[in-house]
């Protein structure tokens, strides 16, 4: 059964802490997607990947954010230093060239700072 | 750029009562349409897509919605709701790059 992986399910960090966020696609998945859920904002899209080349990271804060897929089967989205503002769910989706098919969704990663 | 518009943040509604989620969308460009269901807790899974070919476009677990492109709408519908359809609903649109924005969501609570 094909999934997106996302680790860990749950993060409690202190401010200032680094965070790293990894994600495994769907293996022949060659778009991956990262994005920020919170009740205020709703689902935003920080960054997509593909072929593992950045497409678009407009959404994400440059500052503290950063995304990378190191190879095909791990993408990472970074926060140093994390702080409260960070707190949300971050959900990593992936899915074939030509996404007008479907993007399958990760479970999430939910992190608090604190 | 693209982006969308969702009308309802909550929608209560007895169950086996008709319901409809609004969506309304904007973009310079081509795009496709899809409509997204989130359960407590979980990542969000396709309920169904608009790409092109008929406006009507039928999905899982009984949803349908209708692309209507002068009203740049794409509005879920479900003839009868069950305790299970509660949840959260996402109209999204993606675009010939792939990017993929999502609406703000519709929270549809249905009672007994």
């Amino acid at each position: 059964d094909a999934r997106v992986t996302q680790t860990p399910r749950d993060k409690v960090t202190e401010m200032g802490q680094e965070v790293t966020m990894r994600c495994q696609p769907i293996l022949g998945h060659n778009t991956v997607f990262w994005y920020r859920q919170t009740m205020m904002q709703g689902l935003e899209l920080l960054a997509y990947f593909r072929n593992r080349a950045p497409l678009d990271d407009s959404g994400m804060p440059k500052d503290r954010f950063s995304a990378e897929m190191p190879d095909a089967t791990l993408a990472t989205l970074k926060i140093q230093p994390s702080e409260p503002r960070d707190s949300a769910v971050y959900f990593c989706a992936s899915g074939p060239t030509g996404l007008n098919t479907e993007a399958f969704f990760g479970q999430g990663t939910r992190l608090t700072v604190v | 750029a693209q982006s969308v518009t969702q009308l309802d943040s909550q929608v209560p509604v007895f169950e086996e009562a008709p319901v409809e989620l609004r969506c309304n969308y904007s973009s310079s460009v081509s795009v496709y349409l899809f409509w997204y269901v989130q359960y407590p807790n979980q990542g969000l899974q396709l309920l169904l897509k608009y790409l092109s070919g008929s406006t009507l476009v039928k999905g899982i677990n009984g949803f349908e919605a209708e692309f209507n492109k002068s009203q740049t709408s794409f509005h879920l519908r479900k003839p009868s709701v069950h305790i299970s359809d509660t949840a959260e609903y996402f109209c999204a649109v993606s675009d010939p790059t792939d990017k993929l924005i999502f609406g703000t969501g519709t929270r549809l609570q249905v009672f007994p």
